[in-house]
């Protein structure tokens, strides 16, 4: 079946460490999407990218990277500089302009 | 800019009862709409969507029609079950031009009691 493969699913931080979460997708989806979830304040972007070796920043991407070498894979990076870490972060595709498809997430936690 | 307001929760009710959940919006153009749905756990499934004026989406019993004279596309249900306990999101985006983002209401949490 073509979906989203997110992992790990739960994920811990140590201080001063970088983690990377994997998001792979089989949809052939041209667009990916990186989302942080924290509670009572819905999804907020962090990091997208409409093409191979293109990406663009979202809404909160100060402390994240990303990189985009294979259709089908979009990690998103969580540097020391991120100092609010802890959420659920969620990884979508989509066609252009159509709607996206979501993975079931991964759930960072600081040691 | 782009906006979605949905009404607040968490909304509480009784299994058979029927459900509407507010979505309004502000965007130029004509957007795309979608109702998205969160399990607990679990990541977003596209629950239904419309693509123009008048429109109605459907899926699971669940329906809301693109009424472009309120900027609205409130979402119904006649008879909601315990299994349809969860997160709902709002959602518009351009179908055209070079922004092609989602722009997300802050959901609404549904608890439905047997």
């Amino acid at each position: 079946d073509g979906g989203i493969t997110q992992s790990p699913k739960y994920l811990f931080r140590k201080e001063g460490q970088n983690v990377t979460l994997s998001c792979e997708q089989n949809l052939n989806h041209d667009a990916m999407y990186w989302y942080r979830q924290d509670p009572g304040q819905g999804l907020r972007l962090i990091y997208y990218s409409q093409i191979v070796n293109d990406f663009q920043k979202g809404d909160i991407a100060e402390g994240y990277s990303v990189s985009r070498e294979k259709k089908e894979s979009f990690p998103l990076t969580v540097t020391s500089a991120q100092k609010n870490p802890t959420a659920f972060y969620l990884c979508a595709s989509s066609q252009q302009g159509f709607a996206q498809h979501f993975g079931d997430g991964t759930r960072l936690s600081i040691l | 800019g782009d906006s979605v307001t949905q009404m607040e929760g968490p909304v509480t009710l009784s299994e058979e009862a029927f459900l509407t959940i507010n979505c309004t919006y502000t965007a130029t153009g004509y957007p795309s709409l979608f109702w998205y749905v969160q399990y607990p756990g679990e990541g977003l499934q596209l629950l239904l969507k419309a693509t123009k004026a008048d429109d109605k989406g459907s899926n699971k019993g669940f329906e809301a029609t693109y009424r472009k004279e309120t900027t609205s596309f409130h979402l119904e249900k006649g008879s909601v079950q315990v299994s349809d306990s969860a997160v709902y999101f709002c959602a518009l985006t351009h179908m055209a031009g070079n922004n092609r983002k989602l722009i997300w209401g802050l959901g609404t949490s549904l608890a439905v009691n047997p």
